[in-house]
């Protein structure tokens, strides 16, 4: 597409509850990547994909955290169990390639966990 | 790692003066830094970037900044405010290892009339 979209916009859940966000990177780009933004806070790493590839998810901070990328477009970020401290602003960005800097943000996916 | 600090988590300005808002950096390799602009509701989009060569480097909306490897510094500056500058600026640097950006905490710039 012409430019990063993020679904859904906003989502409220209760604590123990899954959720998945979703991310449809511009078309060209090969990179695609996941941060979280607490409130008051810089978006913070939590993994990228080259194409379908993930080379680093080092930032998840814990296995229930998840994200995939199977063909190398559209990518998911997965939270089972929810708890109130995933309450955040989940941000997607693409690259043309990785190492450049140069990220295209979608206007993230806001998470309340109640 | 490479990191960087933002001092100043609000910066308020009149219309017309002198925007500054600071970043120092830390890293052990030379940095590529960059700065983003939040505008409400919007995702974050490039301001400029320094990588290497010119250690002033120019972006969109008359922003500059200027890279300083003695004081660890890439300052983000423009001449004269305008309302419509009012949004969150964020610092990064390219963390090498990862080969994704390390953001700062993001400082938040009003304009007054």
């Amino acid at each position: 597409g012409a430019g990063v979209s993020q679904s859904p916009r906003y989502k409220v859940t209760k604590r123990g509850q899954d959720v998945t966000l979703r991310c449809d990177p511009i078309s060209s780009h090969a990179t695609l990547y996941w941060y979280q933004q607490a409130l008051g806070q810089g978006p913070e790493f939590l993994t990228y994909f080259n194409y379908e590839a993930q080379p680093d998810k080092s930032g998840l901070p814990s296995d229930r955290f998840s994200a995939e990328r199977p063909e190398g477009s559209i990518s998911t970020l997965t939270i089972q169990r929810t708890e109130q401290r995933d309450s955040a602003m989940y941000r997607c960005a693409s690259s043309l390639r990785s190492g450049t800097g140069e990220l295209f943000f979608g206007e993230g996916s806001r998470l309340t966990v109640l | 790692a490479q990191s960087v600090t933002q001092l100043g988590s609000h910066v308020s300005v009149s219309e017309g003066a002198l925007v500054l808002l600071r970043c120092n950096y830390s890293s052990s390799v030379p940095p590529y830094l960059f700065w983003y602009v939040q505008y409400p509701n919007q995702g974050l989009q490039l301001l400029l970037k320094y990588t290497t060569g010119a250690t002033l480097v120019k972006g969109i909306n008359g922003f500059e900044a200027e890279f300083k490897k003695s004081e660890t510094s890439f300052h983000l500056t423009k001449p004269s405010a305008h309302m419509s500058d009012a949004a969150e600026y964020f610092c990064a640097v390219m963390d090498t290892g990862r080969r994704a950006l390390t953001f700062g905490s993001g400082t938040r710039l009003q304009v007054q009339p």
